[in-house]
């Protein structure tokens, strides 16, 4: 079965500042990975997501995440965040006929 | 388009008593959903369906918890007797693609569980 790993489970940072939230899996299949976001209040929802292809993905809202297939690693970034990117972030890995969650990363962005 | 609707929002009940949860996924969907997210962790999948089938429930401790999804579409989990460790948000999702996992799951509000 699939596992993921997210670290810095806090993030404090400014506004401007620079983002990357690192994501490793461990899956021996062909893996699909995705970002999942939740605002304070709302849902859970898609930030992006990749199947195939280009290894550098663009989502919503700015962020991109590069999957290395050497590395097994789904790292998120964004080059200047906002206060409205305050939030949970989750990693996911699709393999083995379902999603497996990290444990996410809570950022907070100060004005 | 509706998105995914959960009841209730919130339910305390005391250990060993028993909850239900209700689910009506995004219409048209065929693929649903339950996790279960304890604190400070990401979720986990409980069971997935597929239209009425259980598609996968290994994840699912059987001997207190049940689902099942009514023609297809809302789908019910209970906990029969609760366990404080069953304190949790329950989350369910719909995905329209059949093949489920790999395709962009559509995420309820969830019901926070606190058992005393």
């Amino acid at each position: 079965a699939q596992s993921v790993s997210q670290h810095n489970h806090h993030v404090i940072l400014s506004e401007a500042a620079s983002l990357e939230l690192g994501c490793n899996y461990s899956y021996g299949g062909t893996v699909n990975l995705f970002w999942y976001v939740q605002y304070p209040g709302q849902h859970l929802q898609l930030l992006l997501k990749y199947f195939s292809g280009d290894p550098l993905v663009k989502g919503i809202k700015g962020f991109e995440a590069e999957f290395i297939k050497s590395k097994f690693s789904f790292n998120l970034r964004k080059p200047s965040v906002q206060w409205s990117d305050t939030a949970e972030y989750f990693c996911a890995v699709g393999g083995n006929n379902r999603l497996a969650f990290g444990k996410g990363n809570q950022v907070v962005v100060i004005p | 388009e509706a998105g995914v609707a959960q009841s209730p929002r919130y339910k305390i009940i005391e250990k060993r008593q028993s909850v239900a949860f209700w689910c009506n996924p995004i219409s048209g969907h065929a693929t649903l959903y339950w996790y279960q997210q304890i604190l400070g962790q990401g979720p986990k999948l409980l069971i997935q369906f597929q239209n009425n089938g259980v598609v996968d429930d290994s994840q699912l401790p059987k001997d207190r918890f049940s689902a099942e999804r009514l023609k297809g579409v809302d789908s019910t989990l209970k906990i029969q007797p609760a366990k404080l460790e069953d304190s949790a948000v329950y989350l369910c999702a719909s995905s329209l693609d059949p093949r489920g996992w790999g395709y962009e799951q559509y995420f309820g509000p969830g019901t926070r569980l606190t058992v005393t």
